[in-house]
């Protein structure tokens, strides 16, 4: 099976420092991964689509500049929540997707970090 | 904009009943649809993947399907387990990657 891991799991943090999350795919290569945040009892909302070589894409109304995100390579991508503040706390999750021939995309979820901004 | 609704928000069932999870989405240009099963506090699994051109998918208990054209899905569950409790998710790729807001799952013993 397709495997990706997150870390930390979970993260204590004081408000207006940096958080770096991390995000793995382990046994494939992943051109694009996900990044998504979950508030709780919501659904996941996508934040932005992490590109390998080049530049993330952000969705409407996310700061890229809060929200750093970094596709080193083909198997790690990083979101850096920088100047965090408490409003920032929530459920972190990446995925990356696993492709077995177009349009046959099947995604694969990272176990989540969470992230509480005190 | 693909918006993707779940009915019902929440269910709470007795062990050994068959359900029903209903999911709706907006636009019927998708190239597949994930159902995904998420326990609290938890990243997802993936329980089962219905391409756009497939009717059904069949895994154990669980059987999808796929009505494109009227921007339906269906996660049926059979002899429901304690086990099964948890948060249904489903996503449609088309464009990007949409989440429905999820049901969730309650199967007392």
């Amino acid at each position: 099976g397709a495997v990706v891991s997150q870390h930390p799991s979970w993260v204590i943090c004081k408000s207006g420092t940096s958080v770096k999350i991390e995000c793995r795919s382990l046994d494939f290569q992943a051109t694009t991964m996900f990044w998504y945040r979950q508030f709780p009892k919501q659904s996941l909302m996508l934040m932005a689509t992490s590109n390998e070589g080049s530049k993330a894409t952000y969705e409407q109304g996310v700061e890229k500049d809060k929200f750093l995100i970094n596709h080193a390579s083909l198997t790690l991508s990083t979101l850096t929540v920088t100047s965090a503040h408490p409003e920032d706390s929530s459920f972190y999750i990446c995925s990356a997707p696993l492709n077995r021939g177009r349009p046959s995309y099947e995604q694969y979820f990272g176990p989540g970090t969470r992230l509480t901004v005190t | 904009k693909q918006e993707v609704t779940q009915i019902p928000a929440a269910l709470s069932v007795p062990e050994g009943e068959n359900l029903v999870l209903n999911c709706s989405f907006t636009d019927s240009a998708i190239y597949n649809l994930q159902w995904f099963r998420q326990d609290p506090g938890k990243g997802l699994t993936s329980l089962l993947l219905i391409q756009s051109s497939q009717r059904e998918q069949t895994s154990g208990r669980l059987n999808a399907s796929l009505d494109k054209s009227s921007g339906r899905s269906t996660l049926y569950i059979a002899a429901s387990q304690p086990g099964d409790s948890a948060t249904y998710l489903c996503a449609v790729y088309g464009q990007n990657f949409v989440f429905g807001p999820g049901t969730r799952l309650s199967v007392l013993p």
